[in-house]
């Protein structure tokens, strides 16, 4: 079964718009933690937004907030106020404590216009 | 956030040479980092977990024998890729978990094409 689910393989968004980027996770262990990550053309993947899976509130980082709904497991990106520069691959993953591997999701194509 | 360093970015050979990329962090010590590798479109796997002063743990699938990863100190991990073939050629790329012990930290890279 896949542990991470991306069902979106490429979205589209107007300049200055917001984003959903969808994620959904599956895991028996109940100690995990969420990632969200950009990977532009050049390939570097950069960090970032984490959710802890005992956090109460949702995680912000600046534009990005990330909608971490336990009981339906899943863990939506939202960007806001959307520049030409976020159009990247986004990818979701999941680090069970129990095993200590980071585990990604397909990926979302983001493509910003403007 | 912690920075990664991953070595050379690119790189071309012949079949049967072997390649060794380096993944450094800079600003902090890592006793385990990561190795992946990326195909064309698709998402990250990951190969192998490096541990500083012993021998890696592989993924199921991968063969230690031609992905030799080596740790000698807390802040370089070393994978050769040996007798390189061109279905060796992808993106790899390796982690470290930062500071902050929940988030792993990536390299920028290395496209290795094998002719």
């Amino acid at each position: 079964a896949q542990k991470i689910t991306q069902t979106q393989p490429g979205m589209f968004v107007q300049e200055k718009e917001a984003v959903t980027l969808d994620c959904t996770y599956d895991t028996s262990d109940p100690s995990y933690g969420l990632f969200w990550y950009k990977q532009p053309s050049s390939g570097e993947m950069i960090f970032l937004i984490y959710q802890g899976s005992y956090d109460q509130q949702n995680a912000t980082e600046g534009r990005y907030s990330l909608n971490f709904q336990k009981a339906r497991k899943s863990a939506n990106l939202v960007i806001s106020a959307s520049q030409l520069g976020d159009s990247a691959m986004y990818f979701c993953a999941m680090r069970e404590y129990n095993t200590d591997k980071l585990i990604f999701g397909t990926g979302t194509r983001l493509q910003v216009f403007p | 956030g912690a920075v990664v360093s991953q070595h050379p970015s690119r790189v071309i050979c012949k079949s049967g040479t072997s390649v060794k990329i380096e993944c450094r962090s800079l600003d902090f010590q890592a006793t385990t980092m990561f190795w992946y590798r990326q195909f064309p479109k698709q998402s990250l796997m990951l190969m192998a977990t490096s541990n500083e002063g012993s021998k890696a743990t592989y993924e199921q699938g991968v063969e230690k024998d031609k992905f030799l990863i080596n740790h000698a100190s807390l802040t370089l991990s070393t994978l050769t890729v040996t007798s390189a073939h061109p279905e060796d050629s992808s993106f790899y790329i390796c982690s470290a978990d930062g500071t902050a012990k929940n988030i792993q930290y990536f390299g920028a890279g290395t496209r290795l094409s094998v002719l």
